[in-house]
């Protein structure tokens, strides 16, 4: 049973382009959601997140809006660059015995051509 | 500050031949975690470890087992490798359970390629 679902497996844009990726979720206990950013053959990196109780964060050009009723997070990059082509990973958070347990959505790589 | 560091970062393995992936980190972080990746599949988590001292089996623990050395350090073992284990593992750490919604959440290590024959 998969918790968090990123349902388009890649997304290519143009530069200076809006680029949208889309993930959603099951579990209504989840209360931080993340999005990680991976290069090939590097460890995923922290990129922006949102907790349950905002419904938007922005960091630059990257901004992560969360709609808690309909278990839906999207990330927009704005405007994309050539350098954001990578994988894309969303990620649910919950606390459980005493730790944080992230649950990863299968990824979705993102192409950005110039 | 190099963070979360791995080795090996690569290593073949015949079936049956056992090997231990370490892992350190230098964040004074106290939880640890060690994930799988396979193609198509995200991240899964295989053992993780809130503190010094405690260890908790995650989604996909079977065929492994961890040691939580010290704070620093949290290792991953196969006794006896599997082609199914053919994965990429990182290893990750994160802030104490306060603070993440003000500095982020796990960080990661760069990944050990593990192929198994």
């Amino acid at each position: 049973d998969q918790q968090v679902k990123q349902n388009s497996p890649s997304l290519s844009v143009q530069e200076g382009r809006i680029s949208i990726l889309n993930c959603d979720y099951t579990n209504s206990m989840f209360d931080y959601f993340l999005w990680y950013k991976k290069y090939p053959a590097e460890g995923p990196t922290f990129l922006i997140s949102i907790s349950s109780i905002k419904d938007k964060n922005e960091d630059g050009r990257f901004t992560v809006f969360l709609n808690k009723s309909a278990k839906h997070l999207s990330l927009h990059i704005v405007p994309s660059q050539p350098g954001d082509s990578a994988v894309y990973f969303c990620a649910a958070s919950g606390i459980q015995g005493g730790s944080e347990k992230l649950v990863f959505g299968k990824g979705m790589k993102l192409t950005v051509n110039p | 500050n190099a963070g979360v560091t791995q080795t090996p970062k690569f290593q073949v393995l015949k079936t049956g031949q056992s090997m231990t992936l370490q892992c350190a980190q230098d964040m004074n972080h106290n939880s640890m975690y060690w994930y799988r990746q396979d193609p198509g599949m995200g991240l899964r988590l295989i053992y993780y470890s809130a503190s010094e001292g405690t260890t908790d089996k995650g989604e996909v623990p079977n065929g492994y087992n961890v040691s939580r050395l010290n704070k620093r350090e949290f290792s991953l073992r196969l006794e006896s490798a599997a082609p199914s284990q053919t994965s990429v593992y990182f290893c990750a750490s994160s802030h104490p359970l306060e603070d993440r919604w003000d500095l982020g959440t796990q960080y990661f290590g760069p990944g050990t390629r593990l192929l198994v024959l």
